[in-house]
């Protein structure tokens, strides 16, 4: 069974102070991994998807890396509004069709 | 560009009552549709997808059901509410499956 472990839990960093988040996954044939945002209230919004091991991708304060076993989201200098859940989801064949499991985030708050 | 909408966006519902929470999207056409439940603690549980108009794919057996009667309208529903039916319920969708899934706001589901 495919499984998607994320951690922490829950960060709180100063504004400033970087660091990493972890999406550590189990899964037969990796199609692809993607980082979304999720605000209070709101739907997820997608951030990045990384397809190989060594593949990198960054959008302003944040740069996603995956091994064969790992992803992490970097946060360089982050601000109070980088403030959110980030959810972590992996895609492998399932049944003939690839659907995606997610992992149950990690909650970061940017205090001033 | 491409927009998905979901209604309403908070529900409160007596138990053993129906429900029908349907979800639009704008902009493309033959999109893959999904809808998830979040609940609180828990990743996003995928529910049922649809590749094309009268396809609908189950991913857990449940207390709901799947429709789609147009191209880019998805509809979930129940004959009969539980309590455990609670939750926050997401619509998504994508051009492929192996693309980014963008999802709406999402509707809060309260059964009492």
């Amino acid at each position: 069974e495919d499984q998607v472990t994320q951690s922490p839990e829950a960060l709180r960093l100063q504004e400033g102070e970087s660091s990493s988040l972890n999406c550590s996954y189990t899964v037969s044939g990796l199609r692809g991994l993607f980082w979304y945002r999720q605000d209070p209230g709101k739907g997820p919004e997608f951030l990045f998807t990384l397809y190989s091991a060594g593949e990198e991708k960054e959008k302003e304060r944040l740069k996603a890396t995956l091994t064969k076993k790992e992803s992490f989201l970097h946060i360089t200098a982050p601000k109070p509004e980088d403030s959110a859940t980030y959810l972590c989801a992996v895609q492998a064949p399932t049944s003939g069709y690839s659907t995606l499991t997610f992992g149950k985030g990690t909650m970061l708050l940017v205090s001033p | 560009s491409q927009t998905i909408h979901q209604w309403p966006a908070t529900l409160v519902q007596p138990v053993g009552s129906p429900l029908s929470l349907e979800c639009t999207v704008e902009g493309t056409s033959n999109p893959n549709l999904y809808w998830y439940r979040q609940a609180a603690g828990r990743g996003l549980q995928l529910l049922f997808y649809s590749v094309g108009i009268g396809q609908i794919s189950s991913e857990v057996p449940q207390n709901l059901s799947a429709s789609r009667p147009q191209d880019r309208q998805f509809i979930l529903s129940s004959k009969k509410l539980l309590l455990s039916d609670s939750g926050f319920y997401l619509c998504a969708w994508n051009t492929a499956s192996n693309q980014p899934q963008h999802f709406g706001d999402g509707t809060r589901l309260s059964i009492l």
